[in-house]
């Protein structure tokens, strides 16, 4: 199972881009990188997902270079509904599943 | 079909009791997921269906756990003579069957055992 490691924290303002790095050495030719956003007494929320190079959706930007040892979720103008915790996960085929692994997160913080 | 729900969202308990709790998942995933969230960490995964069979379980599952999922559709979650160390959020999630798909969380049901 490829374990992630992000920063715990992070800190910004309004209107700013926020990017978050994850790192994940040991990932597999099968896996893929999702990203998942949690507010406060809810459950987490999926946010987006790749295999390598660049994903773009209405929210966010996956980046993932070609080694795909890393990957950065890239949160465009945030805004103060933006602050929560955010999740690398790399998900992996265990006896032909794929079960969600979570680790801490990153904590953003979304300040005036 | 709105998504996940869990009922309760709150349960308070003694120790020493039984809880149960359920989840109604999309109506068509075929995948659930029963996981357990206690402050600052992220959701730690308990167990699997398939469809109405468990497939896979936790460590953390101990025998006080069970999980139930009759028919593929709703599922519960009980845990018998519960402890303190059980109090922490049961979040449960379903998914469409296939290679890495979306998982559609519910709000969770947040246990307190006093």
């Amino acid at each position: 199972l490829a374990k992630t490691t992000q920063p715990i924290s992070m800190d910004s303002y309004e209107g700013q881009e926020v990017n978050i790095t994850c790192s994940h050495n040991n990932i597999a030719t099968n896996d893929y990188i999702t990203w998942y956003q949690q507010f406060p007494s809810q459950g987490p929320r999926f946010i987006i997902q790749g295999y390598k190079t660049k994903v773009t959706n209405e929210v966010a930007s996956l980046f993932i270079p070609a080694d795909r040892k890393s990957s950065t979720l890239s949160l465009p103008r945030v805004s103060l509904s933006d602050t929560a915790v955010y999740y690398c996960l790399v998900v992996s085929a265990s006896g032909g599943s794929y079960i969600p692994t979570f680790g801490r997160g990153t904590s953003l913080i979304v300040h005036p | 079909d709105t998504g996940v729900s869990q009922n309760p969202r709150h349960k308070i308990t003694k120790r020493g009791q039984n809880v149960t709790f359920r989840c109604d998942p999309i109506s068509e995933h075929n995948r659930l997921y029963w996981y357990r969230q206690t402050l600052g960490q992220g959701p730690e995964f308990l167990t699997y269906f398939q469809n109405e069979a468990q497939l896979e379980k936790s460590r953390l599952l101990s025998d006080r756990f069970s999980a139930e999922r009759p028919k593929g559709s709703f599922s519960t979650l009980e845990i018998q003579r519960t402890e303190q160390g059980d109090s922490a959020m049961y979040l449960c999630a379903s998914s469409l069957d296939g290679t890495n798909t979306e998982a559609f969380f519910g709000q969770g049901t947040r246990l307190t055992v006093v």
